[in-house]
């Protein structure tokens, strides 16, 4: 079966300092991958999705960048944090059958 | 660009009581497809249901019924026989094809729906 894993759930990082979020699926090959953040509120934002290896689009202009090194793998990066990134971050792709899926998700405190 | 317009920020019903949770959408789209997903306190977030735009059937996946009505651009949610575990945020999502050629696929969500079941 297919599933969905990203890491750290938890995260407090001071101003300033390099991010690293890492998603990766399992069971299937050549998904489509996306990132999403929370912010306090409520709402849901895509930030990035791909459709491949290096294949990366980005949705709205920001602190963060994404990568996709393997096919199943999907990395949410930022160089310098500032407070403002800090939020819940949920990546997920999509399934055959046109749905998608997400993982557990990771908190993101910039102090 | 789509959106998705979800118009009661907080609802809540007495357990074992029948609750409809409304979403609208705007789109030029003909072909696309629409999702209730929750999201418990844990704030994972979980797949409800699912609807194809050319279906004119309503999905129903046991205690869960969507009224989907396309030409009104409506989707509505229905929790009958409500019970303290549906307490969630609920979204409202509206997704479809955005690229030509390939499968890329994106999810528009709305601002959710607080629903609390009462006991």
């Amino acid at each position: 079966s297919q599933t969905i894993h990203q890491w750290p759930a938890t995260l407090v990082q001071p101003v300033g300092s390099p991010l690293s979020l890492e998603c990766t699926v399992e069971g299937t090959s050549n998904p489509n991958l996306y990132w999403y953040r929370q912010a306090a509120g409520r709402g849901l934002q895509l930030l990035f999705y791909s459709i491949g290896i290096g294949q990366i689009s980005s949705e709205v202009p920001q602190n963060l960048s994404a990568s996709r090194p393997q096919d199943r793998q999907f990395i949410l990066s930022s160089k310098k944090l500032l407070l403002s990134d800090s939020g819940f971050y949920l990546c997920a792709w999509k399934k055959i059958g046109n749905t998608i899926y997400f993982g557990e998700g990771s908190w993101l405190t910039v102090v | 660009a789509q959106t998705v317009t979800q118009s009661q920020p907080e609802m809540s019903v007495q357990e074992a009581e029948t609750v409809t949770l409304s979403c609208t959408y705007d789109t030029s789209e003909n072909n696309y497809y629409l999702f209730w997903y929750k999201q418990p306190p844990s704030r994972q977030m979980i797949l409800v249901i699912r609807q194809e735009a050319y279906k004119q059937q309503n999905a129903t996946e046991n205690r869960f019924s969507v009224n989907f009505q396309k030409a009104a651009k409506s989707f509505s949610l229905k929790i009958s026989d409500s019970q303290l575990g549906d307490t969630a945020m609920y979204f409202c999502a509206f997704m479809k094809h955005v690229a030509s050629g390939g499968s890329n696929y994106k999810l528009t969500f709305g601002k959710g729906t607080l629903l609390t079941v009462n006991p």
